[in-house]
């Protein structure tokens, strides 16, 4: 069975921390996602990775930055956590752009 | 933006009725996509349909897509309880990306 893992379903971090969201995939996936998800904005894409230490920004990558070190896992990065940034945060992946994405649970992040 | 639109936001309607809900892109797409979410959960996939595809069956639901219009449409059949969920169409470009917009709400009445 195909699985996308979230480090954590919850998590609640105070203003100012450096957090991490971790990622794992176990389907060789070359295609890593993060999105996160907000009331009546649908899910927004933050980064995403096409191959191993490869990144690009999605469409609101300001206040996050990424890392792929290896294939399997793809981690966001919150550099000053800010109560803005409280939401659901959803990791994806796909073997390629043209195939479906398979997402882990969610991490619901608030920030105080 | 690249997203366009889906509508309704939100839809109800009494169980064994069937749900519409409809997806609106600006730009050529690569291929349309269609999820599922129930509540606060990760998106779990339903349907692809490529460009050059015109419709699609996956049990109860039916996917079409008129490039023309730049739009598609998910249509659930004898709806149940259990389809209450929110319903998002992704659309992918011929990049890597999915682009997801805001959702449909589908609540099933019993």
């Amino acid at each position: 069975d195909v699985k996308v893992t979230q480090s954590s379903r919850y998590l609640v971090k105070r203003t100012g921390e450096k957090v991490f969201l971790e990622c794992v995939q176990d389907m060789d996936h070359e295609n890593m996602f993060w999105y996160r998800q907000d009331p009546g904005l649908g899910l927004r894409l933050i980064y995403f990775s096409y191959d191993v230490k490869m990144k690009e920004k999605g469409d609101i990558p300001e206040g996050y930055s990424v890392s792929r070190e290896k294939k399997e896992r793809f981690s966001l990065i919150l550099e000053s956590a800010s109560t803005n940034q409280t939401s659901m945060y959803l990791c994806a992946s796909s073997l390629s752009g043209v195939s479906e994405a398979f997402f882990g649970q969610g991490t619901r992040l608030t920030v105080v | 933006s690249q997203q366009g639109e889906e509508d309704p936001q939100a839809l109800s309607i009494q169980e064994g009725e069937n749900a519409t809900m409809n997806c609106s892109y600006k730009t050529s797409i690569n291929n349309l996509q269609w999820y599922r979410q129930n509540s606060g959960r990760g998106l779990v996939h339903l349907i692809l349909i490529r460009s050059n595809e015109r419709e699609k069956h996956s049990g109860r639901l039916r996917v079409t897509l008129d490039t023309s219009k730049k739009s598609s449409s998910l249509l659930i059949t004898a709806s149940r309880a259990a389809d209450t969920a929110s319903y998002f169409c992704a659309r992918n470009f011929g990049n890597e990306k999915l682009t997801f917009g805001t959702g449909t709400r589908l609540t099933i009445i019993p």
